[in-house]
């Protein structure tokens, strides 16, 4: 089955320096990978993708993300951070079994970044 | 981007109660929806997968007596928590998937809080 594991609960980060937040994931075949945000009770938004192609995937909100093929990889990343970064942000990844292209979600890593 | 909507935000119910929650795709139509289910600072687990038209497929170990779910049209599908318990107290959220091609991202809508007394 495909997974995605974030290993990081939360991440803590001050404004103005660099983030990652991780994600590795386990598929079969090519995988389809997927960064999306949660605000406080809200819905997720999504911020960007990996479907094939460039190794680097630039999104929404100044973020980007590295798939990495022999590490597993496709961590999260922003050059400068915004103290309105702090959410939670999942790691997904498309699963086409039982025939419908559904997502599957990370645990969820809890970014907070201080003034 | 496209826009979900669901409704209720919130719902407060009384044991042994049903509650319907809506989602509803509003600029797309969408012949697939998800519903998912969040506890407290935990992620989104899918709990099923519904298809206009037909019968939805749910995830293993999901009642699908319990979790009873329609898709009347190409723009809603409902959610009905029935004889809700406290234990079903949880954040829902739904999503769809405009169409083109299956590499698309899902379209989720804001949640529905469901506090069972």
């Amino acid at each position: 089955a495909q997974s995605v594991a974030q290993p990081e609960d939360q991440v803590n980060v001050a404004e103005g320096n660099p983030l990652t937040v991780k994600c590795t994931y386990s598929v079969s075949g090519n995988p389809y990978l997927f960064w999306y945000v949660q605000y406080p009770n809200r819905g997720l938004q999504f911020l960007l993708k990996y479907i094939t192609g460039d190794n680097l995937v630039k999104g929404s909100y100044g973020f980007e993300a590295e798939f990495n093929k022999s590490q597993t990889s496709f961590h999260l990343k922003k050059p400068s951070a915004l103290v309105s970064d702090s959410a939670l942000y999942f790691c997904a990844v498309r699963d086409i079994s039982g025939g419908y292209n559904k997502l599957i979600f990370g645990a969820g890593t809890r970014l907070a970044v201080h003034p | 981007g496209a826009v979900v909507s669901q409704h209720p935000s919130w719902v407060i119910c009384k044991s042994g109660t049903s509650v319907k929650i809506e989602c509803r795709s509003l600029d797309f139509q969408a012949t697939t929806m998800f519903w998912y289910r969040q506890f407290p600072k935990q992620s989104l687990m899918l709990m099923a997968t519904s298809n206009e038209g037909s019968k939805a497929t749910y995830e293993q170990g999901v009642e699908k007596d319990k979790f009873l779910i329609n898709h009347a049209s190409l723009t809603l599908s409902t959610l009905t928590v029935t004889s809700a318990h406290p234990e079903d107290s949880s954040f829902y959220i739904c999503s769809a998937r405009t169409s083109g091609p299956n590499t698309g991202e899902l379209f989720f809508g804001e949640g529905s809080r469901l506090t069972v007394l």
